[in-house]
């Protein structure tokens, strides 16, 4: 089975720029959360969207950041502009909505972001 | 509200040690709880979880069990191997609504030498 599937795996860009991170869930999944993992403030949850409709945006750090989900299969975290303390690693994970038991979320490998 | 504390970091064995790693939570209710590790440079993996009071949730080699009386859900691992270096997360769902939503512990590092 295919896994939650990101990319770019890398990006490097300049300051300033517009970075677009993909994201594909598990095919089933209605559950979708975006973080954001460094060394200073470990891992954080940006926002996450239930049946593709955003739920808690509390997370995201500023205007600059945005993100959609069309779909079911796809979700976009968008950076514009693009600075320096927004190097990190990006992760998208889904995970089953249900009536039973919160179901654990599947995480991808992440894209690792450094905006010079 | 609810919550997750780990212990502290890095923990560094030799290889064959026993392995623990604390973890206490705060929630309402009796949520699931889970483990997740994050080996380097890849994303959080789901290593073992438990749904009820005193089930034992384990996976190569790893254990934890669910103490509703002590609020703990330790990992644990009788005898360490180098592969198992690593960044462990303990993690339990938010009780505010069935959103999904996890809260993890800030992970500890695990440091496993030859």
């Amino acid at each position: 089975d295919a896994g939650v599937i990101q990319s770019p795996r890398h990006e490097v860009t300049e300051m300033g720029q517009e970075v677009t991170l993909r994201c594909k869930p598990i095919s089933g999944h209605n559950s979708l959360f975006w973080y954001r993992q460094t060394m200073m403030r470990g891992l954080e949850l940006l926002i996450y969207f239930n049946n593709n409709v955003p739920i808690d945006d509390s997370g995201m750090p500023e205007d600059r950041f945005s993100a959609k989900m069309p779909n079911a299969s796809f979700s976009t975290l968008k950076i514009q502009p693009s600075e320096p303390r927004d190097s990190a690693v990006y992760f998208c994970a889904s995970s089953f909505r249900g009536q039973g038991r919160v179901q654990p979320q599947h995480f991808g490998d992440g894209t690792r972001l450094s905006i010079l | 509200g609810d919550s997750v504390t780990q212990m502290e970091g890095p923990v560094t064995l030799s290889e064959e040690a026993f392995l623990t790693i604390n973890c206490t939570y705060t929630a309402t209710g009796y949520p699931s709880l889970f483990w997740y590790v994050q080996y380097p440079g890849e994303g959080l993996q789901l290593l073992l979880k438990a749904t009820k009071a005193d089930d034992k949730g384990s996976n190569k080699g790893f254990e934890a069990t669910y103490r509703k009386e002590t609020t703990s859900f330790h990992l644990e691992k009788g005898s360490v191997q180098v592969s198992d270096s690593a960044v462990y997360f303990c993690a339990l769902p938010t009780s505010s609504g069935n959103t999904g939503k996890l809260i993890f512990g800030q992970g500890t590092t695990l440091q496993v030498k030859p």
